[in-house]
């Protein structure tokens, strides 16, 4: 079965600072992989997604994540984060034709 | 725009009654959609995934004579919670699954707190 983990349970920066928030899933086969973002009192909205082709994939609001397929991760970046970053992320994993699968999701507190 | 819409966003009932909550697909069919309950600080908890036209799958642990989904066309399907109590409260999200060639997306509705009496 897949699964899918996620290194940090909260993360506190620094206006400016750098992020890097860790995914790894665990699945043999071909994989579809999301970050979704959820602020707070909000929805679930898509941050990015790859499927295929560069490795490494640009979403909204300057956010980024690479897909290392040795490594089984697809770690979500962003140079300099800003106090409205605050939110909750989900990594999740598809195979196709197959149910979702979330991480347990990593809090992030940007301080102004 | 928001593409899945879920309504309604809040509701507050006295325990022992039910509650249907709606799930739509706004510019696409689905023919898949899902159903999470979110605990505070938790991530998404799947309960169960609606097929339009034939029963929906339910996790393990979730009783489906209690949370009773129908997913009668290609763009709504419904959650009720039957008989709710208190233990029932929790902020439930719906998706819906967009298929296109290669192309497997989860849109999210805003999601539904529900507050048992």
């Amino acid at each position: 079965a897949q699964s899918v983990s996620q290194h940090n349970h909260h993360v506190i920066l620094s206006e400016a600072a750098s992020l890097e928030l860790g995914c790894n899933y665990s699945y043999g086969g071909t994989v579809n992989l999301f970050w979704y973002v959820q602020y707070p009192g909000q929805h679930l909205q898509l941050l990015l997604k790859y499927f295929s082709g560069d490795p490494l994939v640009k979403g909204i609001k300057g956010f980024e994540a690479e897909f290392i397929k040795s490594k089984f991760s697809f770690n979500l970046r962003k140079p300099s984060v800003q106090w409205s970053d605050t939110a909750e992320y989900f990594c999740a994993v598809n195979a196709h034709g197959q149910n979702f699968v979330f991480g347990p999701g990593t809090r992030l507190s940007v301080l102004p | 725009g928001a593409v899945v819409s879920q309504h309604p966003s809040r509701v507050i009932c006295k325990s022992g009654t039910s509650v249907k909550i709606e799930c739509r697909s706004l510019d696409f069919q689905a023919t898949t959609m899902f159903w999470y309950r979110q605990f505070p600080k938790k991530s998404l908890m799947l309960m169960a995934t609606s097929n339009e036209g034939s029963k929906a799958t339910y996790e393990q642990g979730v009783e489906k004579d209690k949370f009773l989904i129908n997913h009668a066309s290609l763009t709504l399907s419904t959650l009720t919670v039957t008989s709710a109590h208190p233990e029932d409260s929790s902020f439930y999200i719906c998706s819906a699954r967009r298929t296109s060639g290669s192309i497997d997306i989860q849109y999210f509705g805003a999601g539904t707190r529900l507050s048992v009496l």
